[in-house]
């Protein structure tokens, strides 16, 4: 399957502090990403489709003045938590979707943020 | 998407087969299943899909009914690395975004 990373893997951040996750896709350019938020003993919830060279699109109750995403290149989508708060603290995962395997989602390891 | 019902959580001893189920009653003709797991604190890992026929990979085998209202997924020798929370999607061909339920918990028991 395709190779995704995220760096960092957790980060702690002072509440009102901006703080930017990276998701890269190793072996294959990836001009659709996708961004989701998991708390603690729930599900992985969608919040936006990052689309290289275009503007991302949100999902219904998330707001894109406070995740900023930038798809800079066909290989690396950023998410920037603006202004983080401690309700910000959660696990954020990327994910590609591999042009081998149909319209397989392969998925990054995570990253947990911390707001204190 | 469809929606999926799975149990929340479900015991296997280690070494035996794990059958997962799950019901996707009001599946479209072109949505896929898919199966996907997660390990505690860890993204979520690909197994397997498929469409209607049954299908087979060096993780698992995925078995849907002739209905394709329901499918299992059979994890052969289970491991204690097996351990996660199983996730049943289903998803229609060339569609982009991946609905999480709630999963099962897959506890493997020594």
């Amino acid at each position: 399957g395709a190779v995704v990373s995220q760096h960092p893997s957790w980060v702690i951040c002072k509440s009102g502090t901006s703080v930017k996750i990276e998701c890269r896709s190793l072996d294959f350019q990836a001009t659709t990403m996708f961004w989701y938020r998991q708390f603690p003993k729930q599900s992985l919830m969608l919040m936006a489709t990052s689309n290289e060279g275009s503007k991302a699109t949100y999902e219904q109750g998330v707001e894109k003045d406070k995740f900023l995403i930038n798809h800079a290149s066909l290989t690396l989508s950023t998410l920037t938590v603006t202004s983080a708060h401690p309700e910000d603290s959660s696990f954020y995962i990327c994910s590609t979707v591999s042009p081998w395997g149909g319209d397989t989602q392969y998925f990054g390891p995570g990253t947990r943020l911390t707001v204190l | 998407d469809a929606k999926t019902t799975q149990p929340p959580s479900m015991d296997c001893a280690e070494g035996r087969a794990a059958n997962l189920p799950c019901n996707h009653s009001t599946i479209s003709g072109n949505e896929y299943v898919y199966w996907y797991r997660q390990i505690h604190s860890q993204g979520p890992q690909y197994i397997i899909h498929g469409l209607k026929n049954n299908e087979t990979n060096e993780m698992a085998s995925l078995i849907i009914t002739e209905d394709r209202k329901s499918s299992t997924l059979i994890l052969p020798h289970a491991t204690l690395r097996d351990t996660a929370v199983y996730y049943c999607i289903v998803r229609a061909q060339g569609a982009q975004k991946l609905v999480f339920g709630q999963g099962t918990r897959l506890t493997i028991n020594p």
